[in-house]
């Protein structure tokens, strides 16, 4: 159990262009859907927290209007990175906490994004 | 959150016992220490967590010193696929705080033939 899926795992878009990516919990309803990136051989930096049905809150430094958090269901939450640079290239990682009180975050494979 | 320190990397023989050390002085009475393991391009795994009590599970145990200032996850038959960046994150476990977990640079472990 406890399955988050991302799709897609891989993206090649041109400058300019905008990506989306989805977070899904498989088998469980996540309150809280976490978003990180990850730049190479660095650690994992956390982005934003995204709530079902509320404002996504973002970590300082992080430009909220050029990534797009969007917890429409218990169940996706999507990343969309506008307006995209070479510059954002990096593995976005997302996670979710389910529903219920379990205090456990349970993390998807992961979307390697390159922008040409 | 208490900042953890970790060894940057270390090799250990693959069926040997690997035993990853990690500092947290600064730890709260209310903390807890969890640890995850990145696989090369891949996302975070759980791996085991604890408050006081050493802890076991079907992929690591898990030693806390008494006075909690430090730790060591100990995963008994290394094998290679092993092989991966492993966190230590401590922090607290409600949900006033988030869940925030907050990575660090981890110790990069290399399982070797």
């Amino acid at each position: 159990g406890a399955v988050v899926s991302q799709h897609p795992s891989r993206v090649i878009c041109k400058s300019g262009t905008s990506v989306k990516i989805e977070c899904r919990s498989l088998d469980f309803q996540a309150t809280t859907m976490f978003w990180y990136r990850q730049f190479p051989k660095q650690s994992l930096m956390l982005m934003a927290t995204s709530n079902e049905g509320s404002k996504a809150t973002y970590e300082q430094g992080v430009e909220k209007d050029k990534f797009l958090i969007n917890h429409a269901s218990l169940t996706l939450s999507t990343l969309t990175v506008t307006s995209a640079h070479p510059e954002d290239s990096s593995f976005y990682i997302c996670s979710a906490r389910p529903a219920g009180g379990h205090n456990e975050q349970f993390f998807g494979p992961g979307t390697r994004l390159t922008v040409l | 959150d208490a900042k953890t320190t970790q060894p940057t990397s270390m090799d250990c023989a693959e069926g040997r016992a690997a035993n990853l050390p990690c500092n947290h002085s600064t730890i709260s009475g209310n903390e807890y220490v969890y640890w995850y393991r990145q696989i090369h391009s891949q996302g975070p795994q759980y791996i085991i967590h604890g408050l006081k009590n050493n802890e076991t599970n079907e992929m690591a145990s898990l030693i806390i010193t008494e006075d909690r200032k430090s730790s060591t996850l100990i995963l008994p038959h290394a094998t290679l696929r092993d092989t991966a960046v492993y966190y230590c994150i401590v922090r607290v476990p409600i949900k006033a705080a988030g869940n925030k977990l907050t990575f660090g640079g981890g110790t990069r472990v290399l399982v070797k033939p």
